[in-house]
């Protein structure tokens, strides 16, 4: 499979408390993208990190990309309740543009 | 931002018949349209790359018959589960990408359509 992995698969902190979640990947990337999704709904796209790159922010989120370790990390700061959901990494292929392959997801609650 | 919308949102069939599911891009032309599959607490598995004009390309394991896909226009694909069976029970999700998304590869995404086949 080429699907990654994320860890934790689940996570539960409280509101004001950082959030860090991992992923992996197996392949050779153009870049590696972070998704969210609430329960029963579709994904929402959060932010893209290129692979030439190492780290990304983008408001509360920060991004890091390590391609030698073929992982990376999402840290949300300050987490609200309304950050409560799942989310994915995904990955693209070098070579093969078309398609993306989503992580395993880590499931995210945040507590008031 | 790019808005794909997705119909319908659930849908509750008896088994043996056909059920359509729509996705359309609102605000953009959509030349890539993605349909994935979810089962609970699972990540997404891509089934099928729909590209306007021409056949679906599947996935490895992905009945084309089964899941019949079209994608007629730049702003509609549809996916139809053809004698829908209580295996096919999943959570169904369209993305989009325009052409100007390509390089990057973003995919905006429906609010899936949750299949239940009794």
């Amino acid at each position: 499979s080429q699907q990654g992995e994320e860890d934790p698969q689940a996570l539960s902190i409280q509101e004001g408390e950082n959030a860090t979640m991992n992923c992996s990947y197996k392949t050779s990337i153009n870049n590696l993208q972070w998704y969210r999704q609430n329960s029963g709904r579709g994904l929402v796209h959060l932010i893209l990190i290129r692979s030439n790159e190492r780290e990304k922010h983008s408001g509360r989120l920060r991004v890091t990309l390590d391609t030698s370790k073929k992982s990376s990390s999402l840290l949300i700061t300050a987490s609200r309740a309304a950050d409560t959901a799942s989310y994915f990494c995904a990955t693209g292929r070098t070579g093969t543009a078309s398609k993306l392959t989503f992580g395993t997801g880590t499931r995210l609650q945040v507590t008031l | 931002g790019a808005v794909v919308s997705q119909h319908p949102s659930r849908v509750i069939c008896k088994s043996g018949t056909s059920v359509k599911i729509e996705c359309r891009s609102l605000d953009f032309q959509a030349t890539t349209m993605f349909w994935y599959r979810q089962f609970p607490k699972q990540s997404l598995m891509l089934m099928a790359t729909s590209n306007e004009g021409s056949k679906a390309t599947y996935e490895q394991g992905v009945e084309k018959d089964k899941f019949l896909i079209n994608h007629a226009s730049l702003t509609l694909s549809t996916l139809t589960v053809t004698s829908a069976h209580p295996e096919d029970s999943s959570f169904y999700i369209c993305s989009a990408r325009a052409p100007e998304d390509l390089a990057k590869n973003i995919q905006y995404f429906g609010a899936g359509t949750r299949l239940s086949v009794l």
